[in-house]
């Protein structure tokens, strides 16, 4: 079935620093792909989305682009701030219209 | 943005009772709502899809007579843990979809920690 595999936490950076959180998927067909945040104490957010191959979805200084070719949807950041703190969840949604989830890669940031 | 409320936030129980969780779409309707199960350092599991006014429908390995789901309103579902034990005790997600919404987002509630004693 579908799946879908992200880094492992927690991921500790200082300020400003480069943001890289791996995932891969495995899916039949053409998934939409998704990353969600989730701050302390609230409901997960849709944080970016990207629909069809080559798509890059972008969001508050997060990017992340579509790739077929190796089935990832890495996200990224340029300069992390210690706001950004949180458990973030890379989702695939395939043709059952199901949300399948990552394992969540906590992010903690540090001034 | 859309917000989905969960009540209680956190309940604890003794073994054997039942735990009803509500999931409520405060500013839309929800025509779908979606439960998740979430154990320590794992991702997200759904354990089922209600429709409103109809049967909730169950993926594979969740028992349906002991995760209890309601969808009475597009606005309100329930998930009742009955006879809880202490193997019941995860954090519970449950997500709403828009009704008028022309994409299939999903809005989550801030999740409930059940814990079963």
């Amino acid at each position: 079935g579908d799946s879908v595999t992200q880094m492992e936490g927690p991921v500790t950076l200082s300020e400003e620093a480069f943001l890289t959180i791996n995932c891969t998927y495995t899916a039949t067909g053409y998934p939409s792909l998704f990353w969600y945040v989730q701050y302390p104490g609230e409901g997960l957010q849709l944080l970016l989305k990207a629909t069809k191959a080559d798509d890059k979805g972008s969001n508050k200084g997060f990017e992340a682009t579509y790739r077929k070719e190796t089935t990832s949807f890495h996200l990224e950041k340029g300069s992390v701030q210690v706001s950004d703190s949180a458990v973030y969840f890379c989702a695939l949604m395939g043709g059952f219209q199901k949300l399948v989830f990552g394992t969540g890669t906590r992010l903690l940031v540090s001034p | 943005g859309a917000v989905v409320s969960q009540h209680p936030s956190r309940v604890i129980c003794k073994s054997g009772t039942s735990v009803k969780i509500e999931c409520r779409s405060l500013d839309f309707q929800a025509t779908t709502m979606f439960w998740y199960r979430q154990f320590p350092k794992q991702s997200l599991m759904l354990m089922a899809t209600s429709n409103e006014g109809s049967k909730a429908t169950y993926e594979q390995g969740v028992e349906k007579d002991k995760f209890l789901i309601n969808h009475a309103s597009l606005t309100l579902s329930t998930l009742t843990v009955t006879s809880a034990h202490p193997e019941d005790s995860s954090f519970y997600i449950c997500s709403a979809r828009d009704r008028g919404s022309s994409y299939n987002e999903q809005f989550f509630g801030p999740g409930t920690r059940l814990t079963v004693l």
